[in-house]
This record gives C-alpha cells, sequence and structure tokens, in this order.
C-alpha cells in the first residue's frame, strides 16, 4: 500500500542550527502538508502546499520556517535558525484530492522528531 | 479557523465494550473526518462524512453526523486493545487548504 516516508525518524541539532525534514508523499498526489505535534499537546497546521506554491500557512509558519519541492516527488521543510521550543515531531501529510472535495483525506508520515538542544 | 471538539477527553473500556466519542463544530461543513493516532505515530484516516449523509458505517466503526446540532460521533463497536489511541474529528479548518485537529479523545481499551 502507498505511504507517505519521512527521513529522519529523529534529528538532534544544537539551537541555531538549520535543519532540514524530507518527506516523499505519495506519487500521485497532488497537495502536501507540514503538521507539528509538541509532546503532549495537539496536532497543529504549519503550511499547505499546492502547485509548487504555498496554498495556507499557519502563524506558527514564520519567515524561519520554508518549504520546498525539489523534485517530482520530495518535499521538505527548513528550519532556518532552529529554537529550543522548536523541538515537536513534525508530521508530513499528502493528499490526492483537495480537501474541499468529498474525497480529500490526508494521508500522514510516521513523523520526524526532531531535538533542540 | 474552525477545529473540532472532542468528548469525553479519556475514556476507558474494557475489551469487548463499545465505545463512544462526540465531536462538535462551529461552522457549517460539507464534510468531517475522523483520525485515530496512536502514541507517538502518523494520524490515520479512519472515515469521511459527508455532509447530506446522517449516518456511515466502515467494519466495527459508525459515524453519525447532524448537521443542525453541529455535532458527529464514531462508535467502534466490540473494542479490541489496539484499538488504544486518540481519536479527532476534523470538520474543514475554515479553508479548503487545511484540517484543524483538537485535543482528541484518547481511549483506553484495557484487555
Amino acid at each position: 500500500e502507498p505511504e507517505v516516508t519521512q527521513t529522519p525518524s529523529h534529528q538532534v541539532t544544537q539551537m541555531g542550527q538549520e535543519v532540514i525534514l524530507r518527506c516523499v508523499p505519495i506519487s500521485n498526489h497532488l497537495y502536501f502538508y507540514w503538521y507539528r505535534q509538541i509532546l503532549g499537546q495537539k496536532v497543529e497546521f504549519l503550511v499547505s502546499f499546492y502547485n509548487n506554491e504555498i496554498s495556507e500557512k499557519s502563524e506558527i509558519f514564520d519567515d524561519q520556517f520554508s518549504v520546498e519541492r525539489p523534485d517530482g516527488s520530495n518535499f521538505t521543510l527548513k528550519i532556518r535558525s532552529t529554537k529550543l521550543e522548536d523541538s515537536a515531531m513534525y508530521f508530513c501529510a499528502s493528499s490526492s484530492e483537495s480537501l474541499a472535495s468529498n474525497t480529500g483525506e490526508l494521508f500522514f508520515g510516521e513523523g520526524s522528531r526532531l531535538t533542540v538542544l | 479557523s474552525q477545529q473540532g471538539e472532542e468528548d469525553p477527553q479519556a475514556l476507558s473500556i474494557q475489551e469487548g465494550e463499545n465505545a463512544t466519542m462526540n465531536c462538535s463544530y462551529k461552522t457549517s461543513i460539507n464534510n468531517l473526518q475522523w483520525y485515530r493516532q496512536n502514541s507517538g505515530r502518523g494520524l490515520v484516516h479512519l472515515i469521511l462524512i459527508r455532509s447530506n449523509e446522517r449516518e456511515k458505517h466502515s467494519g466495527r466503526l459508525r459515524v453519525t453526523l447532524d448537521t443542525s446540532k453541529k455535532s458527529s460521533s464514531l462508535l467502534i463497536t466490540a473494542s479490541r486493545a489496539a484499538d488504544t489511541a486518540s481519536y479527532f474529528c476534523a470538520p474543514p479548518g475554515g479553508s479548503n487548504y487545511k484540517l484543524t485537529f483538537g485535543k482528541g479523545t484518547l481511549l483506553t481499551v484495557n484487555p
């Protein structure tokens, strides 16, 4: 069964360092998302991406964050200068249809755990 | 943006019993989705119910939707220990480009 894959599964970094989290969405999907979950808290929306541009972003997704689809298969989240509060599990998701449709469901990866020291 | 509010926050039952979780939301919707998250794992889509549907079944899952009350419920019948997880409802998050998740219901099924 097709699945969303994320790498690395766990990354430890020093505060101020740049981090890139990678995702391979399901191959025929067109809509891509990043969410994050701080330990013990809600799953929070960060950004959605379609047709090579950001569709929507949350207040969390400030200038320190960026997303890119560098080729036909990868979708990356970059954090330019990590802070302690960026420590969280980051989930990538994809969907084949728009969420406005009645078949738009999200397929999530297993997440990348980021620990900022 | 809109998110679903799940109730109860936590539910503990014995294996074989049924579990019912409720969701309320604020604005009109065209569909509502339910997801499950096992501890530390990614969310898994369970079921989508359209606004013109009142009830939908998928295996041991039964979802109802009452658009007049802006509420939905998820019933898991004959629960198993493997059903232990957090369950989230996701109405469209106020836009066509995101789903917004609430705090969920933490279901514990005791063997």
